[in-house]
């Protein structure tokens, strides 16, 4: 596999609630890309951070925030939930950040439900 | 921003036949064009990539074209084969805009 994880695999929350996402990189990658994927659409890019600094973002409004930390992990933070958040979350972990070309890894995702 | 169109939506082919999936794309400035295969309940893969100052590239079975012109890239498979059915995904990566933005996916099927 990437070798790169996400926790936790599965989440059910309830509308108007707040949820942390994460993710831990590839080590010595120094840049990890959050996706969200509605079932039967492919990923929309929701932002990038590049040592520990966001570096990219999508159209996705600011309740949508993360953080970066030295030792390779992330978090996808999401506040005030709405039942279209409910999706599949994919981090992705690259050695250098946009506008590089280097391969992303994907992690397994964390499938988030809201009720 | 970056729109990127891909068709078909679902693709059906006899098993060692060809599909080719093709997708357009909207920004001059992309410069990076991944695609990725994506199995049910499993992460994305990454399985050929072309930057802008190349054509054509083939890995094996895969190959994957490039027309800066005309702002579209496809992808070939030869030689189907049972386990490559999946959803494939294209993306475009814009150098302007520092954002990634993925077509709406192709469902390969291949029928043995």
């Amino acid at each position: 596999e990437t070798g790169v994880t996400q926790s936790p695999t599965h989440l059910i929350k309830t509308r108007g609630q707040q949820v942390t996402l994460r993710c831990s990189s590839q080590s010595g990658h120094n840049t990890v890309s959050w996706y969200q994927q509605a079932l039967g659409q492919g990923p929309q890019f929701i932002f990038q951070y590049y040592r520990e600094e966001e570096n990219g973002r999508g159209n996705f409004p600011p309740r949508f925030s993360g953080l970066q930390f030295p030792n390779y992990s992330s978090e996808l933070n999401v506040n005030a939930l709405e039942l279209d958040d409910s999706a599949l979350y994919l981090c992705a972990s690259s050695l250098r950040g946009l506008p590089s070309t280097d391969t992303q890894y994907f992690g397994p995702g964390t499938r988030l439900t809201v009720l | 921003g970056e729109n990127v169109e891909q068709h078909p939506s679902t693709l059906s082919v006899q098993e060692g036949d060809s599909a080719v999936i093709k997708c357009t794309y909207s920004d001059s400035a992309s410069n990076y064009f991944p695609w990725y295969k994506q199995e049910l309940g499993k992460r994305p893969q990454l399985i050929i990539d072309i930057r802008s100052n190349v054509g054509e590239k083939k890995d094996q079975r895969i190959a994957v074209t490039l027309n800066k012109t005309a702002k579209h890239f496809s992808l070939h498979i030869t030689e189907t084969q049972p386990e490559d059915s999946a959803v494939y995904f294209c993306a475009a990566q814009s150098g302007g805009y520092q954002k990634v933005t993925f077509g709406t996916g192709t469902k390969l099927q291949v029928i043995p």
